[in-house]
């Protein structure tokens, strides 16, 4: 079974200033596809950035974007520039195209503060 | 585009009744619908994977005839929590993902219900 992990339970940044977080996971898979979902305190789930396996270049969405290192099982979120409106907490998602149909598998999230 | 709405936001209800929470896609149709449970500062909890017609998939641990799905449509699928205790009392969220049109290939999230027991 596949496996997501976010190893920052919660992570800060300034205004304006750059933030990675990190989400490693394992599968024996080849195809597949990486997500980032958001969520606020709203608790509304929102899509950020997703990113297919197939694909080396990194994916980029505005300020969003992420460092997918396929070999090593890596996809990084780095939001610049940051703004007030980011803080949430961040879910890294991961989805077999191979088995178990199109169900997600979640990480434990990120809870991203933002300081003004 | 990509929307999907959950009825209702909110719930109360009194131990021992059934409560239904419907799932709508707004802007397009829905060959999968995805029904999650999530605890306070906790990471969303697969319950079931339901098919337009036919029969839902429940993770394991999920009791299927407490928690009945029903996916009439490509754009409806609904959640009953039948005899309803204090320990369902939960934050429930749907997911969608789209047939055709917008990234076909992406789950869309309703807004969530939250469903407290007394």
């Amino acid at each position: 079974a596949q496996t997501v992990t976010q190893s920052q339970p919660e992570m800060s940044v300034q205004e304006a200033e750059t933030v990675t977080l990190s989400c490693t996971y394992d599968t024996s898979e080849s195809d597949y596809y990486l997500f980032w979902y958001k969520q606020p305190p709203s608790r509304q789930m929102i899509l950020v950035i997703r990113q297919e396996a197939y694909k080396q270049q990194n994916a980029t969405e505005n300020r969003f974007s992420v460092n997918f290192q396929k070999a090593a099982k890596s996809f990084s979120l780095k939001i610049s520039d940051s703004q007030l409106g980011d803080a949430a907490m961040y879910f890294c998602a991961y989805r077999s195209e191979q088995t178990s149909g199109s169900r997600l598998t979640f990480g434990e999230g990120t809870q991203l503060t933002v300081n003004p | 585009g990509a929307v999907v709405s959950q009825h209702p936001s909110r719930v109360i209800c009194k131990s021992g009744t059934s409560v239904k929470i419907e799932c709508r896609s707004l802007d397009f149709q829905a060959t999968t619908m995805f029904w999650y449970r999530q605890f306070p500062k906790k990471s969303l909890m697969l319950m079931a994977t339901s098919n337009e017609g036919s029969k839902a998939t429940y993770e394991q641990g999920v009791e299927k005839d407490k928690f009945l799905i029903n996916h009439a449509s490509l754009t409806l699928s609904t959640l009953t929590v039948t005899s309803a205790h204090p320990e369902d009392s939960s934050f429930y969220i749907c997911s969608a993902r789209a047939l055709a049109g917008v990234p076909w290939d992406t789950q869309y999230f309703g807004p969530g219900t939250r469903l407290t027991v007394l």
